[in-house]
């Protein structure tokens, strides 16, 4: 039961490099989502989808681009990397029922450091 | 959006214990409060969920009390154990409409043996 997996784990880049997290889930989840924790903040929203094709805004999703061509991936992009995005990236799925999302299931995470 | 708040913000509880964390919420129309634990270097995991028609909901050691009138939920945990410390988060929600989801800060439970 693979579940929702990330890759990198740790990833360090210079300012302005791009690169691009992965997130895959094999449990035909039709939300995803995208949050970064900071000490002190918890976790905060990026991007989300509600099923292939449809992305939309979470409370910080300056820096960051999403797609989602199918139902099992949902990458993050970061086009032009600043210190200020150093954090750790956790990736979210659900099944919804309807428009009904509930319990989420977390990847691991991605530990990025931008220098 | 939602507003969440959580309370404490660290908690250390002798091993054998029982350990409550809160959480309030602003918006009226959240119906479904669930609790995250988050142990180190791996991502949250749901333990426990009540939604807004269930006063409160026990799972063998971990409960979780709803009171919708006055915004909050509480998370308890009794005859604590080493392994229950891990960073405890709450996400209260409108699950209709795919509603974007708001965690409160967290909570560090250190349970001491």
């Amino acid at each position: 039961n693979a579940g929702v997996t990330q890759t990198p784990k740790f990833q360090v880049l210079k300012t302005g490099q791009s690169m691009t997290l992965q997130c895959a889930q094999d449990m035909n989840h039709e939300y995803m989502s995208w949050y970064r924790q900071d000490p002190g903040m918890g976790l905060r929203l990026i991007h989300y989808s509600v099923g292939a094709g449809i992305t939309d805004q979470g409370e910080v999703p300056n820096g960051y681009n999403v797609s989602r061509s199918t139902t099992e991936d949902f990458p993050l992009r970061l086009l032009s990397a600043a210190p200020s995005q150093t954090s750790v990236y956790f990736c979210a799925s659900s099944y919804a029922s309807g428009a009904v999302v509930e319990k989420l299931f977390f990847g691991s995470g991605t530990q990025l450091s931008v220098l | 959006g939602e507003n969440v708040e959580q309370h404490p913000s660290t908690l250390s509880v002798q091993e054998g214990d029982s350990a409550v964390i809160k959480c309030t919420y602003s918006d009226s129309a959240s119906n479904y409060f669930p609790w995250y634990k988050q142990e180190l270097g791996k991502g949250p995991q749901l333990i426990i969920d009540i939604r807004s028609n269930v006063g409160e909901k026990k799972d063998q050691r971990i409960a979780v009390t709803l009171n919708k009138t006055a915004k909050h939920f509480s998370l308890h945990i009794t005859e604590t154990q080493p392994e229950d410390s891990a960073v405890y988060f709450c996400a209260p929600m409108n699950s209709g409409g795919y509603q974007k989801v708001t965690f409160g800060t967290g909570t560090k439970l250190q349970v001491i043996p």
